[in-house]
């Protein structure tokens, strides 16, 4: 049963610290995506690759949010420095094909930043 | 740019009644519709999908849903709910036309009372 898997579940750190997600997709997508969810905001695009490169980061804060995919198998997404506001579930998704018509969701990052 | 509006933020209903739950969408261009569920604490799943074709698609769990492009609409409808189907559902839609990026609603919790 293939899965996009995320570490850690959950994360509580405090303000001004560094946060790192990571995302493994499933084996042969080529395309992964990070959203952030909220309850003000909902599910939010925050960046989406392609073949590990970038195709658009428009919906991340670019002063402290960094997403990058070393490889096939890992995608991580970085705030730094973390702020209370910050505060959400951030998921990862993956798909394959051209247009990654249907993505596949990991269980999420719950990161709270105090 | 697309959109999505989910009217019902919440639809409470009894067990083995049937349940519609409503979405819209606005695109200027062909777009593909999905409806997603979220457990709680869980990431998110996806029930069901439009791509082409027919315009009544089937789903899991015995959800399904009607494209109506007239009305812009995408209602996911269940014959008869059960208490298991108590979650958040996300109707998200993306353009046909290169890279597709998915678009969600804010969601509507359904609430399956005995």
């Amino acid at each position: 049963d293939a899965r996009v898997t995320q570490t850690p579940r959950h994360k509580v750190t405090e303000m001004g610290q560094e946060v790192t997600m990571r995302c493994q997709p499933i084996l042969g997508h080529n395309t992964v995506f990070w959203y952030r969810q909220t309850m003000m905001q909902g599910l939010e695009l925050l960046a989406y690759f392609r073949n590990r490169a970038p195709l658009d980061d428009s919906g991340m804060p670019k002063d402290r949010f960094s997403a990058e995919m070393p490889d096939a198998t890992l995608a991580t997404l970085k705030i730094q420095p973390s702020e209370p506001r910050d505060s959400a579930v951030y998921f990862c998704a993956s798909g394959h094909g051209q247009g990654a018509v249907e993505q596949y969701f990991g269980p999420g990052t719950r990161l709270t930043v105090t | 740019a697309q959109s999505v509006t989910q009217l019902d933020s919440q639809v409470p209903v009894f067990e083995e009644a049937p349940v519609e739950l409503r979405c819209n969408y606005s695109s200027s261009v062909s777009v593909y519709l999905f409806w997603y569920v979220q457990y709680p604490n869980q990431g998110l799943q996806l029930l069901l999908k439009y791509l082409s074709g027919s315009t009544l698609v089937k789903g899991i769990n015995g959800f399904e849903a009607e494209f109506n492009k007239s009305q812009t609409s995408f209602h996911l409808r269940k014959p008869s709910v059960h208490i298991s189907d108590t979650a958040e559902y996300f109707c998200a839609v993306s353009e046909d036309t290169g890279f597709q990026k998915l678009v969600f609603g804010t969601g509507t919790r359904l609430l399956v009372s005995p």
